[in-house]
C-alpha cells in the first residue's frame, strides 16, 4: 500500500496566487515526521518544510506552510503568493519510527506558475 | 549548502558491465543514503548506511551493493548493470539520526544510462 499519496500529478497557478499541494500518508506509528522537498528542472532536491506528528502548530517557513490534519492523515503544502521560480516538482515524504530511518517519498506533483 | 558531491554526474554504460557511483560528504554526518528516482515513482531507497561499515537494504536493493569504509564516502555498485537500472541516483546525508525531524540533504544526482 502507498505510504505517501500525492494525487495531483500537475497543478497550474498564476503568479501571486496561493496554491495547495495535497499529500496524504499512511502509518500506524504514533511518531513520524513529514517533509516537503522541491525539485526544480535543474534536478537538485531542496528541503522546504518539516512537520512532526506531535507538533501542535502547523509548520511555516516563509511563503510555505504545512496544513497538518492528523486525524485525516493529510499534510498539504500551501504556497502563498506564487512566483515563477516556484515552478518545479514537489515531493511529500515521511519518516516513521526511529530517527535516522530513510524517507518514504510520494510520486510528486508538478507545479507550473504562469505570469 | 551541505557539502555533498556525487561522481560521476553522468554515465553511459552497457548492459552487463559493473558500475560504481561515489558519494562524498564533507559534513561528517553519520547517515548516508542512496535513492533512485524514476518517472512515476518518486524517490525510492536503495541502501543506507548508519556508520562506517554499517549498511542496510532499502526498498529496491536487488542488483545493488554498497560500501562505506570511511565516514565521508558511500559507494553504490551495480554488479552487472541492466537497462532497468537506468535512472537518476541521489545520495543523501543526515547528521546523527538522533532526531525525527532531522533533515536529509541531497547531492546533485547522477544520471545513469544503461544501453
Amino acid at each position: 500500500a502507498q505510504k505517501i499519496t500525492q494525487t495531483q500529478p500537475g497543478m497550474f497557478v498564476q503568479e501571486k496566487e496561493a496554491v495547495t499541494l495535497d499529500c496524504t500518508y499512511d502509518t500506524s506509528d504514533p511518531s513520524y515526521g513529514l517533509f516537503w522537498y522541491k525539485q526544480p528542472s535543474s534536478g537538485e532536491m531542496i528541503f522546504l518544510i518539516y512537520q512532526g506528528s506531535y507538533d501542535q502548530q502547523n509548520a511555516t517557513e516563509g511563503r510555505y506552510s504545512l496544513n497538518f490534519q492528523k486525524a485525516r492523515k493529510s499534510a498539504n503544502l500551501v504556497i502563498s503568493a506564487s512566483q515563477l521560480g516556484d515552478s518545479a516538482m514537489y515531493f511529500c515524504a515521511m519518516r516513521e519510527g526511529r530517527p535516522g530511518t530513510a524517507l518514504i517519498f510520494g510520486k510528486g506533483t508538478t507545479l507550473s506558475v504562469s505570469s | 549548502d551541505a557539502g555533498i558531491t556525487q561522481s560521476p554526474r553522468h554515465k553511459v554504460t552497457e548492459t552487463g558491465t559493473p558500475v560504481t557511483l561515489r558519494c562524498h560528504q564533507t559534513e561528517n554526518h553519520r547517515y548516508m543514503y542512496w535513492y533512485r528516482q524514476d518517472p512515476g515513482h518518486g524517490l525510492r531507497l536503495i541502501h543506507y548506511s548508519y556508520g562506517v561499515k554499517d549498511t542496510d537494504k532499502g526498498e529496491v536493493s536487488d542488483g545493488y551493493s554498497v560500501s562505506r569504509s570511511k565516514t565521508e564516502d558511500f559507494l553504490l555498485t551495480l554488479e552487472s548493470a541492466t537497462s532497468s537500472q537506468t535512472s537518476v541516483y541521489f545520495c543523501a546525508i543526515s547528521e546523527s539520526g538522533d532526531r525525527l525531524k532531522e533533515t536529509q540533504y541531497f547531492g546533485p544526482g547522477t544520471r545513469l544510462l544503461v544501453l
